[in-house]
């Protein structure tokens, strides 16, 4: 059982460049999240999906567009990189729909700019 | 994160000491309140949770309290361990609970 997997663990891309940062999770969970953590300032929602075929924007969602490909999978994607996207992305997952559940992250995939 | 305050930035304590961890939310209709574990370099795991309908709960050194009519929730961790010295993370679910907001962090240090 692996949980919430990320891939890939690093990746240096060059300003405007695209990327996909891909996540799968086994544990059959409905919801799936994208947060990206910088330097003092916590983890902050780019987007989610409640249920697969269904996407919503967070607090900081400029610059990114995600796909919920299936009920395991979650992407994002940079269309063209900027430098003040260099941050460490957290991906995550819960199980229910309205339940109180907790979310499970994944180990997370650290994302540098030039 | 939106909503979501959490105080203060950096806690430093003696080892044996305890800690307090406070948070604040905005939706009234939040109903789950998590905190997370995040060492260096890791991924935030979950370490208690408390949902509306309690007041307190605990997990051997670990309690969190809720006063929902005041918004706030807190963390306490008693006998405090060096192995605690970590950032600690509170959260809060806005409008149809998906969508779930951090707080900033709070660097705990415990010095031995």
């Amino acid at each position: 059982n692996a949980g919430v997997t990320q891939t890939p663990k690093f990746q240096v891309l060059k300003t405007g460049q695209s990327m996909t940062l891909q996540c799968a999770q086994d544990m059959n969970h409905n919801s799936m999240y994208w947060y990206r953590q910088d330097p003092g300032m916590g983890l902050r929602l780019i987007y989610y999906s409640a249920s697969e075929g269904t996407t919503d924007k967070g607090e900081v969602p400029n610059g990114y567009n995600v796909s919920r490909l299936n009920k395991r999978e979650f992407s994002l994607r940079l269309e063209s990189a900027a430098p003040s996207q260099t941050s460490v992305y957290f991906c995550a997952s819960r199980g229910g729909s309205y339940s109180n559940q907790p979310q499970h992250f994944g180990d997370g995939t650290r994302l540098s700019i030039l | 994160g939106e909503n979501v305050e959490q105080h203060p930035s950096t806690l430093s304590v003696q080892e044996g000491d305890s800690a307090v961890i406070k948070c604040t939310y905005s939706d009234s209709a939040s109903n789950y309140f998590p905190w997370y574990k995040q060492e260096l370099g890791k991924r935030p795991q979950l370490i208690i949770d408390i949902r509306s309908n309690v007041g307190e709960k605990k997990d051997q050194r670990i309690a969190v309290t809720l006063n929902k009519t005041a918004k706030h929730f807190s963390l306490h961790i008693t006998e405090t361990q060096p192995e605690d010295s970590a950032v600690y993370f509170c959260a809060a679910p806005k409008g149809n609970f998906n969508k779930f907001y951090f707080g900033s962090g709070t660097k705990l240090n415990v010095k031995p």
